[in-house]
């Protein structure tokens, strides 16, 4: 497997636009959680799935932030209208509960630039 | 109280010492723990984890939990530069469902 796979690396954007930003775990992971990591707060757990279910979104910060998981192989993170303060580096993360104690597995992360 | 705490440092070391670092946790439902490494412009990647009580040995990398005082540390022997980087304990807790949860990180400089 190629491991979680986040798209894109990197994405600059202006003020109130759009930004949707991609995720797909590793086969056969059932819970993905969505992550946000700034040197202010380190790294936030913003919402998680489990069986493409989503179980906790209270980290979510505003109703600006929405995720969804249509499938066991995709998830999206939408901010809509985007915020400097948006500005970070967001983390996709898969993990098998179902094997017993394991790791969860992240991706490579999305640099979010909201100018 | 955050549900994951640890000093963010950074935590000065010189090559050869021993590094210890710490993280306390809050909820008594956590199940596992974990250890992760994170290189500045990287993501996390895992170290160890522990789910016992006790001591969990790895190479130069010694994992300790002690669930009564709701505490976990990382000690690094014989540290080299190679290990400065930024560390992340991780905490799976059961509420309905398992919820991975982190410190902010303790950065460590190893000094050659």
């Amino acid at each position: 497997d190629a491991g979680v796979i986040q798209s894109p690396r990197h994405e600059v954007t202006e003020m109130g636009q759009e930004v949707t930003l991609r995720c797909k775990p590793i086969s056969g992971h059932d819970y993905l959680f969505w992550y946000r990591q700034t040197m202010m707060r380190g790294l936030e757990l913003l919402i998680y799935f489990n069986n493409n279910v989503p179980i906790d979104d209270s980290g979510m910060p505003e109703d600006r932030f929405s995720a969804k998981m249509p499938n066991a192989s995709f998830s999206t993170l939408k901010i809509q209208p985007s915020e400097p303060r948006d500005s970070a580096v967001y983390f996709c993360a898969s993990l098998d509960r179902g094997r017993g104690v394991t790791e969860a597995f992240f991706g490579q992360g999305t640099r979010l630039t909201v100018v | 109280q955050k549900e994951v705490e640890q000093n963010s440092g950074p935590l000065s070391v010189p090559e050869g010492a021993i590094a210890s670092l710490n993280c306390t946790y809050s909820d008594r439902g956590s199940q596992s723990f974990f250890w992760y490494r994170q290189y500045s412009g990287k993501s996390p990647e895992l170290i160890m984890f522990i789910y016992s009580n006790g001591d969990k040995e790895d190479g130069r990398f010694t994992a300790q939990l002690n669930k009564a005082s709701q505490y976990v540390s990382l000690l690094i022997r014989d540290s080299q530069p190679s290990d400065s980087a930024t560390y992340l304990c991780a905490v799976l807790v059961w509420d309905s469902s398992y919820k991975l949860i982190f410190g902010s990180g303790t950065r460590l400089l190893v000094r050659p």
